[in-house]
């Protein structure tokens, strides 16, 4: 009964090469969450999506991207991973006006070669 | 502006003894605070949370957290320790969407280590 789903939970690239991590919920929230996690650090939002509008972190690097085709489905693009952007990345969801908590995916972790 | 510290990046308590991880925020707004839990190489885990009402809440695993607005502290305990109490503890802080800001800030979290 799986409620925020991160695929996959390992994903290796190489420098420069496009990638693409995905999560999916069935919690019906209507907010979306990317964060980054890198080592020992605290988790580092990214952007979110409320419904259908987005909302980037001022200080989100351009070669991050996400697109939310519906409720469920969730996506984080890296157009040109570096070695920097090695981490964990975590999806959360949340329902903004029922309940102020989000709600964590196991998280995918990147690894650029 | 919202933020968190943790004081103490790393504590460590003997098995069955008293755990206290502690966090402090500051918030222009009521705040909403959180603790969340990580295991190594999972995500993070709601463990309890206050939004108004009772000062003390409960949560899974035996955990407890006490709001204190006075000393703008939300310092989390469990009376005794398991060995599967072991992992990484994040305080957060969020100032509720209807000041219209229902993003997390996180402290930088605390390892917790248990001795046998």
């Amino acid at each position: 009964d799986a409620m925020v789903i991160q695929n996959p939970r390992y994903q290796v690239t190489q420098f420069g090469k496009p990638v693409t991590l995905s999560c999916s919920q069935t919690l019906n929230h209507n907010v979306m969450y990317w964060y980054q996690q890198k080592s020992s650090q605290a988790p580092k939002l990214l952007f979110h999506y409320y419904d259908k509008d987005f909302n980037n972190e001022a200080d989100t690097p351009d070669n991050f991207q996400s697109r939310r085709p519906n409720t469920s489905f969730c996506f984080l693009d890296i157009r040109s991973p570096g070695l920097g952007d090695a981490a964990m990345y975590l999806c959360a969801t949340s329902s903004r006006t029922i309940e102020e908590t989000q709600y964590f995916g196991p998280g995918t972790r990147l690894l650029v070669l | 502006a919202q933020s968190v510290t943790q004081l103490g990046s790393h504590v460590s308590v003997s098995e069955g003894a008293l755990v206290l991880l502690r966090c402090n925020y500051s918030s222009s707004v009521p705040p909403y605070l959180f603790w969340y839990v990580q295991y190594p190489n999972q995500g993070l885990q709601l463990l309890l949370k206050y939004t108004t009402g009772a000062t003390l809440v409960k949560g899974i695993n035996g955990f407890e957290a006490e709001f204190k607005k006075s000393e703008t502290s939300f310092h989390l305990t469990k009376p005794s320790a398991h060995m599967s109490d072991a992992a990484e503890y994040f305080c957060a802080v969020s100032e509720g969407s209807n000041f219209g800001n229902e993003k997390l800030t996180f402290g930088t979290g605390t390892r917790l280590t248990i001795i046998p």
